[in-house]
């Protein structure tokens, strides 16, 4: 199936640092989904995007849709020991209709 | 809380066995969709109902079969178990049929020994 690429594997970052991760694949796109699962829990819903170069905040994250629909970024500014967990990118493959094609995730941890 | 529940949180079984996992949506969503969560393979999708109709499917193994029943609960019931099965099951609801915007409950561990 469809492969998104999301890196990196794993951050360690100090409290108060600013995060980047993202996901891209080699196809296109049609809606991108950012969630965050901590453990034994299931994925909450960060952010949604929906069109090419949107830009959308929720709080301390930030997340952008890539302009060639093949990728997309999270970013997380002044982190907090609980952000700590694993993001996933999740994105509507053109085409695919209803599935939703998951990255492997990127595991956070934050050094208080 | 997503408002998404799903019963039992845990379970352990052995080979071969036949079990079933409980997943209510959120109150108003007619979406239910499945994944499997393992270490080596990340979420992955296995099905999804629509108001009591299947609607997609993704990698489901002809051994795990589900269904959406009139009140819009959804059952995924995994048979002939092995080894490999283990993993988490999630499910997830969304308000609308091709909404993507999905929000998931708090999962099945299953252990199969």
């Amino acid at each position: 199936g469809q492969q998104l690429n999301q890196s990196p594997q794993s951050m360690f970052i100090q409290e108060g640092e600013d995060v980047s991760m993202n996901c891209t694949s080699s196809s296109i796109f049609n809606t991108w989904l950012w969630y965050k699962q901590d453990p034994g829990e299931g994925p909450v819903l960060l952010i949604a995007l929906y069109k090419a170069g949107e830009l959308t905040s929720n709080g301390r994250l930030t997340a952008q849709f890539g302009i060639t629909r093949k990728d997309s970024f999270l970013n997380i500014s002044a982190s907090i020991p609980s952000d700590v967990g694993i993001y996933f990118c999740a994105g509507q493959l053109r085409g695919s209709n209803y599935k939703l094609t998951f990255g492997k995730g990127t595991l956070l941890t934050v050094n208080p | 809380d997503s408002g998404v529940t799903q019963t039992p949180k845990h379970l352990i079984t052995a080979t071969g066995q036949r079990v079933t996992l409980r997943c209510s949506p959120r109150s108003g969503d007619l979406s239910v969709y499945w994944y499997q969560q393992s270490l080596d393979q990340g979420l992955q999708f296995l099905i999804q109902y629509y108001n009591g109709e299947e609607r997609a499917k993704g990698n489901i193994l002809e051994r795990f079969s589900a269904q959406q029943f009139p009140d819009l609960h959804s059952e995924l019931n995994l048979s002939s178990l092995e080894l490999g099965d283990s993993a988490l099951y999630f499910c997830a609801s969304s308000a609308r049929q091709g909404a993507y915007e999905q929000y998931f409950g708090p999962g099945t561990r299953l252990t199969v020994t």
